[in-house]
């Protein structure tokens, strides 16, 4: 049983191009997050979402939208991709409580050609 | 910007040796550090996490060393062996950033080869 699961896995588009990226949680859990992961594997935060309050890490430009239709789904939008947008994308998921326990999805590499 | 300081950037171990990775931190506020390992190819996992009001916590081969005065923390990996080549993250949890989370501060990741 997956616990979270992201789809694409793999994601490889032009320039200008607007794609999605989806992720499911069975956990139960009341809290989502979208991370980026850089060539350095270095992990920054975009997005956390619970109850429908959306917090937006400020440097993420507004090309990137979180979207979610229920507790357990948390879409990823992006418009008008550009080469530095390559990168591979986790979503993750918490509960109230206990936050320094995230469940991560298994990725989604994302190329711009 | 709060910071979460790792090192060293890269580790090679012989298998069976003592694996050793440090973090600093400057927010006091922090109030849970846990330790994040990474497969090529898979999302970062939960391996062991610490509260500053405990100096030491152990799991299996793996364990969490605090030092709240210092602001320092490390993993110890014991008899690492090269199923434990992976990336691991130190990360400092504690700052409430709305939406009912507390932002995890990851550290900038340790790539460990245990070679044989």
């Amino acid at each position: 049983d997956t616990a979270v699961s992201q789809t694409p896995k793999y994601l490889v588009t032009q320039m200008g191009n607007d794609k999605s990226i989806k992720c499911e949680q069975n956990l139960g859990h009341d809290t989502m997050y979208w991370y980026k992961q850089d060539s350095k594997k270095f992990l920054k935060i975009m997005f956390s979402y619970n109850n429908k309050e959306l917090i937006i890490n400020e440097t993420v430009p507004n090309r990137f939208s979180p979207k979610s239709p229920d507790k357990a789904h948390l879409n990823l939008h992006i418009n008008s991709l550009e080469l530095g947008d390559s990168a591979v994308y986790f979503c993750a998921s918490s509960q109230s409580g206990r936050p320094y326990e995230q469940y991560f999805g298994p990725g989604t590499r994302l190329t711009v050609t | 910007q709060q910071q979460v300081k790792q090192s060293p950037q890269s580790l090679i171990v012989q298998k069976g040796g003592i694996s050793i990775i440090n973090c600093a931190y400057e927010n006091t506020a922090f109030d849970y550090f846990p330790w994040y390992q990474q497969f090529p190819g898979k999302g970062p996992a939960l391996l062991i996490a610490i509260r500053p009001d405990v100096s030491e916590k152990k799991e299996g081969r793996f364990t969490i060393s605090f030092n709240k005065s210092a602001k320092q923390f490390s993993l110890h990996i014991m008899d690492s062996q090269p199923g434990d080549s992976a990336t691991y993250f130190c990360a400092a949890s504690g700052a409430y950033s709305g939406a009912g989370s507390y932002q995890l501060t990851f550290g900038k990741g340790t790539k460990l080869s245990v070679i044989p």
